[in-house]
């Protein structure tokens, strides 16, 4: 069974703070995202990678840096934490092959609270 | 701007009855892709059912079809024979040719024993 791994399903920090969330999948997909999602506020784009060391700004990218070393990992980075960055973190990946679409797969979400 | 809206923000079914979730969406592009995702309080995304636009037929996936409308671009969930499992946020998403997605802001839907 395809997986998307996040490291961490609770994390407390506290402000200023550097902030690694970690996510891995083990499905050779070139295509890596991270979103957070709030409540009323759905799930909304953070950063993306569609390759190895290649990022791309989502809608929110403002307090946040990613990285993307191996095709596999793509952690988001807070520099200094910050309590409005407290949420729900979602990574999610997925590949086109031919062209179709199959959707992402996501995993099972970080719950960051800084304080 | 792409956007994607359900307009229920919560509904609640007997568990066994028929649910339909709403969606709406608005783009320019012809080519694009549907899904609906399911959000169980676990928290994990699970693909619930994915639709072509380019393909008329309906998908669908066991008791989940969807009523897929391109004129009207209107893609609706049909949940049927309800069980207390499916329990969730439903978010309604749509992905244009270049592979982005955009998420609807989500339906809470409780199935009530």
């Amino acid at each position: 069974d395809v997986k998307v791994t996040q490291s961490s399903r609770y994390l407390v920090k506290r402000t200023g703070e550097k902030v690694f969330l970690e996510c891995v999948q083990d499905m050779d997909h070139e295509n890596m995202f991270w979103y957070r999602q709030d409540p009323g506020l759905g799930l909304r784009l953070i950063y993306f990678s569609y390759d190895v060391k290649m990022k791309e700004k989502g809608d929110i990218p403002e307090g946040y840096s990613v990285s993307r070393e191996k095709k596999e990992r793509f952690s988001l980075i807070l520099e200094s934490a910050s309590t409005n960055q407290t949420s729900m973190y979602l990574c999610a990946s997925s590949f086109w092959p031919g062209g179709i679409n199959y959707g992402y797969t996501f995993g099972s979400g970080t719950r960051l609270t800084v304080v | 701007a792409q956007t994607v809206t359900q307009s229920q923000p919560e509904m609640s079914v007997q568990e066994a009855e028929t649910v339909t979730l709403s969606c709406t969406y608005d783009t320019s592009e012809s080519n694009y892709y549907l899904f609906w995702y399911k959000q169980p309080p676990s928290r994990q995304m699970i693909l619930v059912i994915r639709q072509e636009a380019y393909k008329q037929q309906n998908a669908t996936e066991n008791r989940f079809s969807v009523n897929f409308q391109k004129a009207a671009k209107s893609f609706s969930l049909k949940i049927s024979d309800s069980q207390l499992g499916d329990t969730a946020m439903y978010f309604c998403a749509f992905i244009d040719p270049g592979g982005k997605i955009i998420f609807g802001k989500g339906t809470r839907l409780h199935i009530l024993p």
